[in-house]
């Protein structure tokens, strides 16, 4: 079974167009995020997200939004996207360690969205 | 801003040999991590070795951290022709109530030849 699934794998659009992508994990984690790897394979942290928190990288544009339906769930959703956001999206979960909890700091990713935006 | 730096960004040896890879960070860490990247597939972990860890180990994997020099190595021992991906470091970052961020590396791309 696919721990960190990611739908669709591919999404090629046009500038200016609204997209969304979806992320769902089986393992029970607490913890979601999304990664952005651009064509120099350089991943970055865009947000991180549990039931208490969102952390927003202040470098990720307004146009890219979270949103969480339930714990198990993550869908990114960009507005009028831009030839700059085409790159592979990763979606990875953690149950991250609380005081006296269990739990490890190793994320689990997704097989990733290559977005092309034409 | 980036956190690991993975050195060198390529490396191809024959199946067999020994791989090493660097990665210098620059700011405090509660952990370092190094993940897996097969091409066109999503980050695989391997290995995770805490600040007050030295050396850990794991089947051929042989990682060693030296926070003095805020260093961190990964080798590959014994490489096979599956071991070629990239490899990157990650370092962690409490950001918040229950979320860590972690700061990864451009990678080393290992090129293993049969």
């Amino acid at each position: 079974d696919t721990a960190v699934s990611q739908t669709p794998k591919y999404l090629v659009t046009q500038m200016g167009n609204d997209k969304s992508i979806k992320c769902e994990q089986n393992l029970g984690h607490d913890t979601m995020y999304w990664y952005k790897q651009d064509s120099k394979k350089f991943l970055k942290i865009m947000f991180s997200y549990n039931n208490k928190e969102l952390i927003i990288n202040e470098t990720v544009p307004n146009r890219f939004s979270p949103k969480s339906p339930d714990k198990a769930h993550l869908n990114l959703h960009i507005n009028s996207l831009e030839l700059g956001d085409s790159a592979v999206y990763f979606c990875a979960s953690s149950q991250v360690p609380t005081s006296g909890g269990v739990g490890t700091d190793t994320q689990y990713f997704g097989p990733g969205t290559r977005l092309t935006v034409l | 801003s980036q956190q690991g730096e993975e050195d060198p960004q390529a490396l191809s040896i024959q199946e067999g040999e020994n791989a090493t890879m660097n990665c210098s960070y620059k700011t405090s860490i509660n952990n370092l991590q190094w993940y897996r990247q097969n091409s066109g597939r999503g980050l695989v972990h391997l290995i995770l070795i805490r600040s007050n860890e030295r050396e850990k180990h794991s089947g051929r994997l042989r990682v060693t951290l030296d926070t003095s020099k805020k260093s961190s190595s990964l080798l590959i021992t014994a490489s096979r022709a599956a071991d070629t991906a990239s490899y990157f470091c990650a370092t962690d970052e409490r950001s918040g109530a229950g979320s860590y961020q972690l700061t990864f590396g451009k990678g080393t791309k290992l090129s293993v030849i049969p």
